[in-house]
């Protein structure tokens, strides 16, 4: 299996630019995450997906944030417009449901800079 | 809210002393769960711990879940130069019964000197 696969590896657009982060998860895994990382504060979910339903996107820090996942293979992450403080990398992850006991697969992530 | 805390939050070593990180939920956890993240890496997943008191092993990695369950440690014998990273302990969130999300903790970054 190829993992979870997240493109684009790396990102640097211009504040006020739409930025597009996709991501395709471990092909029989339900649940997705979508997760952003800062040194400032750590891993956040963002969203989480369960058999492509959004469950909780109480973490989407703003309307700018939008997430889909219109297929069991692929989801979204948009920023629009995007700001110089979304600059982190964005990790999405899957795992194969809810049951209670399931670890996470990463993405590699995609280092978002906003300049 | 629901709450995962780690200490230290650094831990710089020799290589070859040993090495233990704690982590600590506000509230009782149905399992818990621990990552790795190698410098410029993303989280691996290492293990799953689910009983009060359970205790697993991982050649020179050994973790304990609290008797109260609400309490976490790993503990690395012997670092090496390869255990440098960041490690994450998480706790799903419960939705009635059934696993949400994970809560990470903010990790302890570990540096290990030759």
């Amino acid at each position: 299996d190829a993992g979870v696969i997240q493109s684009p590896r790396h990102e640097v657009t211009e504040m006020g630019q739409e930025v597009t982060l996709r991501c395709k998860p471990i092909s029989g895994h339900n649940s997705l995450f979508w997760y952003r990382q800062t040194m400032m504060r750590g891993l956040e979910l963002l969203i989480y997906f369960n058999n492509n339903v959004p469950i909780d996107d109480s973490g989407m820090p703003e309307d700018r944030f939008s997430a889909k996942m219109p297929n069991a293979s692929f989801s979204t992450l948009k920023i629009q417009p995007s700001e110089p403080r979304d600059s982190a990398v964005y990790f999405c992850a899957s795992s194969p449901g809810t049951g209670r006991y399931r670890g996470y697969t990463f993405g590699s992530g995609t280092r978002l800079t906003v300049v | 809210g629901q709450q995962v805390m780690q200490i230290p939050q650094y831990q710089h070593v020799q290589e070859g002393e040993d090495f233990t990180t704690y982590c600590n939920s506000s509230t009782t956890l149905s399992n818990i769960q621990w990552y790795k993240q190698r410098p410029g890496g993303h989280p691996v997943f290492l293990i799953q711990l689910v009983k009060s008191g359970e205790v697993k092993k991982q050649k020179r990695l050994t973790f304990q879940f609290g008797e109260a369950k609400k309490n976490s440690s790993l503990h690395i014998t012997a670092t090496q130069t390869t255990d440098v990273g960041t490690y994450f302990c998480a706790g799903p969130f419960d939705y009635g019964g059934s696993q949400g999300n994970l809560i990470f903790g903010k990790g302890t970054k570990l540096s290990v000197k030759p």
